[in-house]
């Protein structure tokens, strides 16, 4: 099956730092990408996407990298604040509108 | 609007009863999803279904079933509960029109006795 892992399962970031989770993935056939958040209690939150045609994309504070050649994308986030901490998890597309999850890497936000 | 609803969002059962989780969304999102949550494991897929009366087996199916008689809903039963199946329960929906980003409800935990 799909194999996603994110580097680091903790990220501890001093507020106002810029922060960066990594995630490699192993089908070279996804052609989309989704990083997700999720906080404390609730439901995982879309937070940007990225399609294989593209290397980067920004968003508000964040930015997704891209590159298919070592299959590995990077989400980093500008000035980190304290609703940041979560759970980030980066979602590959596996085909059938299927997302391939990571176990999520977790992000601490020190004030 | 509602988006997509979870019901009940808390749940405690003993081993053996049948167990009914609820999904809604109000978007008529063709595809559904149930996952559940552990810690260590991620999210993992239970079921989806692709549209009403389509159905379809993820990672983890077993002990589990769904139906979609209805697009806008898409239970999942715990036919007989075990304490395996005590977890964090999501139900997602996404549509080809939006791309496939999936969009989550806000869980059901379960805590199997």
């Amino acid at each position: 099956g799909e194999s996603v892992g994110l580097h680091l399962p903790t990220l501890s970031v001093q507020e106002g730092d810029n922060s960066i989770i990594n995630c490699a993935y192993s089908n070279s056939a996804s052609d989309y990408f989704i990083w997700y958040k999720q906080e404390s209690g609730k439901g995982p939150q879309f937070i940007i996407d990225i399609r294989s045609n593209m290397d980067k994309r920004q968003g508000q504070r964040v930015t997704v990298l891209l590159n298919k050649t070592v299959k590995h994308l990077s989400l980093q986030i500008a000035a980190t604040q304290p609703g940041d901490s979560a759970v980030y998890f980066c979602a590959p597309a596996g085909g059938n509108n299927r997302l391939a999850f990571g176990k999520g890497n977790q992000v601490v936000v020190i004030p | 609007d509602a988006g997509i609803t979870q019901s009940p969002r808390y749940k405690i059962t003993e081993t053996g009863r049948q167990v009914t989780l609820m999904c809604h969304q109000t978007w008529s999102h063709s595809y559904m999803f149930w996952y559940r949550q552990d810690l260590g494991h991620g999210l993992r897929l239970i079921y989806y279904s692709a549209a009403a009366d389509i159905t379809d087996k993820g990672e983890v199916p077993d002990g589990y079933v769904v139906s979609r008689s209805k697009t806008e809903n898409f239970p999942l039963t715990l036919e007989s509960a075990t304490r395996s199946q005590t977890s964090v329960y999501f139900c997602a929906s996404s549509s080809p029109a939006w791309g496939e980003t999936q969009y989550f409800g806000p869980g059901t935990r379960l805590l199997v006795l």
